[in-house]
């Protein structure tokens, strides 16, 4: 069974700063996906960013970016330029890849809470 | 407008009386999927659907039950709740598989007494 960890419980940083939020995971499988879900106060669950373990290139959307380390089996968000909207929880999660069974399977860590400071 | 909705909201019951939580999704998703959201655990998977009448466990499907008659609908029945059942509950649907963008419901607040 996968596993995902976030080691950070919580996290704060002033605005405009940039940010790193960390998750690593444990998996046997070598076709995965891995994504960083964002859950403002309103609780509405938002996607941030999607990588696939089979592309070397670190995903990349906006002030969001990525340092996937495969063989690490690390998978941090960069926050950059840091906004107050951006206050939230974050939840790394991974996903195993089409053709063996459990695929469709997600699995959470367990969140980071992270404050952006005026 | 493209969206999941779940009903109801919030829900106060007590322990055995069953209940069903809806979710529908206008958007001709075929994935569907049923989390439940507890501090400290983050989100875990109830069961997900890769379509209609195809459904699979995820990782805590004990005490739950789905069904995927339709390919807009998939509710989440608990047949005898318990108070370890008392958690937030979220539904989410995606367009052709897990990996896509998964969007998700506003979520339903469940307390079994």
């Amino acid at each position: 069974a996968q596993t995902v960890t976030q080691s950070q419980p919580e996290m704060s940083v002033q605005e405009a700063e940039t940010v790193t939020l960390s998750c690593t995971y444990d998996t046997s499988e070598n076709n995965y996906y891995l994504f960083w879900y964002k859950q403002p106060p309103s609780r509405q669950m938002i996607l941030v960013i999607r990588q696939e373990a089979y592309k070397q290139q670190n995903a990349t959307e906006n002030r969001f970016s990525v340092n996937f380390q495969k063989a690490a089996k690390s998978f941090s968000l960069k926050i950059s330029d840091s906004q107050l909207g951006d206050t939230a929880m974050y939840f790394c999660a991974f996903l195993k890849g089409a053709g063996g069974t459990s695929y469709g399977k997600l699995t959470f860590g367990q969140g980071t809470i992270l404050t952006v400071h005026p | 407008e493209a969206q999941v909705t779940q009903n109801p909201r919030y829900l106060i019951t007590v322990t055995g009386k069953k209940l069903t939580v809806t979710c529908s999704q206008n958007m001709n998703h075929e994935y569907m999927s049923w989390y439940r959201q507890d501090p400290g655990l983050g989100l875990r998977q109830i069961y997900y659907s890769m379509n209609v009448e195809v459904t699979d466990k995820g990782d805590v499907p004990e005490g739950y039950k789905v069904s995927r008659k339709e390919k807009r609908n998939f509710p989440l029945i608990l047949e005898s709740p318990s108070p370890n059942q008392t958690s937030l509950y979220f539904c989410a649907s995606a367009r052709d598989r897990a990996a896509d963008t998964q969007y998700f419901g506003p979520g339903t607040r469940l307390t079994v007494l």
